[in-house]
Formats: C-alpha cells, structure tokens, sequence
C-alpha cells in the first residue's frame, strides 16, 4: 500500500514551459487535492475533486489546470509557467472517517522551480 | 472571515523539556481540527483528528487538546527525533467537500 504518490519529485522549468504533475492514490478515496506550500504562507488549496467526473477551484486557481483521470489520478498542469509558481506542490487524498469527519492524507511532493 | 493561527513561529527545547504548542481558530461551524507532523523535503504526516471541545487524544510523547477557540499540542518530554513543523489545519461544515484550512506551522527544534 503505497499511499498517495507523486511524479516527478523535482522539475526546472523555464518560463512559458508547460508541464503536468502526476498524482495517484491507493487507498480507494473519493476526493482529491492538490495544494501549493510556500515559505511564510502555509499550505494552500489549488483545486480539488471532490469525485471522480468532478472538479472544483481552490484558493489558489489561476494558472492552473486540473484532470480527474479515474478515482485514482489527479493530475496538476500548467500551461504556461511563470517564476511566481515556483513552489512544492501536494497532493492528498481523503477518506471518511467516523462521524463524518474527512482526513486527508498527503504525498511526498514535487519541488517545481520556474526560471 | 474564517482563519488559523499557530503560535509560536518556532519553538526550541532542550531533549526532556515539554512544552505546547497552540493552534486558534475562528471558523463558522467546525468540522474537525486537524494536526500534521511536516519533516523537510517530505509531505505532511496526519497525527490527529479532534472533533469536539473537550476531546484529547495521545500517540507517544504527543497529546492534542481541544476546546472551542483553541488546540494545544502538548509535547511531553521530547526527543531530538520530534524535531520537525508541526501543522494545525480546520475543516468547516458547509466549507466545499471538507476541504481544510491550514495554519503556518510551528518549526520545534529538540536540542539532545
């Protein structure tokens, strides 16, 4: 059981380069995220799916693209990259715990630089 | 507006020296308060889920508190081995899909 995993783990870019970030999950979650860390800023949510077929704008949308692929992958893309998203970037993928509560649990990351 | 926010910044202690760390939080209907142990380079790693004021929960020398305006993240005699950030997140009821709000983290540092 893998968990919730991410390619590639580091990526250089130049400005106006396009990309896609791959995630994959296998633990049978319905919704998943992809958020931005950055020094001073806390993590911050990009876009999310709530279920496969589904996708909905974070805080932190613009530039971005997203692709539910199956219920197992999510993918992150950027068109077009600018310095201002160099970043690590999470996924995560959520269960349903008891109660009605949601723990999502996180991937190792992708540490992006935009030159 | 619905907000986090963990205190201190960064917390230095001698191995065996326990302290707490704080999480405040404003939010409109709480939906579970969330605690997350970041190492450098790595994604977070989920500790604990709190659902109401009152509720505590333990996992080794760590022991989260919750009441209606704050959680506490009470670490008793720790080891250079709980160096790492320790992140607060929130989820709200009738936030979209329980979608959480984060806190900046606090960076402890265990000094053997």
């Amino acid at each position: 059981n893998a968990g919730v995993t991410q390619t590639p783990k580091f990526q250089v870019l130049k400005t106006g380069q396009s990309m896609t970030l791959q995630c994959a999950q296998d633990m049978n979650h319905n919704s998943m995220y992809w958020y931005r860390q950055d020094p001073g800023m806390g993590l911050r949510l990009i876009y999310y799916s709530a279920s496969e077929g589904t996708t909905d704008k974070g805080e932190v949308p613009n530039g971005y693209n997203v692709s539910r692929l199956n219920k197992r992958e999510f993918s992150l893309r950027l068109e077009s990259a600018a310095p201002s998203q160099t970043s690590v970037y999470f996924c995560a993928s959520k269960s349903l715990g008891s109660g009605g509560t949601d723990t999502q649990y996180f991937g190792p990351g992708t540490r992006l630089t935009v030159l | 507006e619905d907000q986090v926010t963990q205190s201190p910044e960064a917390l230095r202690l001698q191995e065996g020296e326990s302290s707490s760390l704080n999480c405040s939080y404003t939010v409109s209907g709480l939906r579970g308060l969330f605690w997350y142990r970041q190492d450098p380079g790595k994604g977070p790693e989920f500790l604990f889920t709190l659902y109401s004021a009152g509720e505590e929960k333990e996992k080794e020398r760590l022991k989260a508190t919750l009441t209606k305006k704050e959680s506490f993240l009470h670490i008793t005699a720790p080891k250079p081995e709980d160096s790492a950030t320790y992140l607060c997140a929130v989820g709200r009821y009738g936030g979209s899909q329980g979608n959480l709000i984060f806190g900046k983290g606090t960076k402890l540092s265990v000094k053997p």
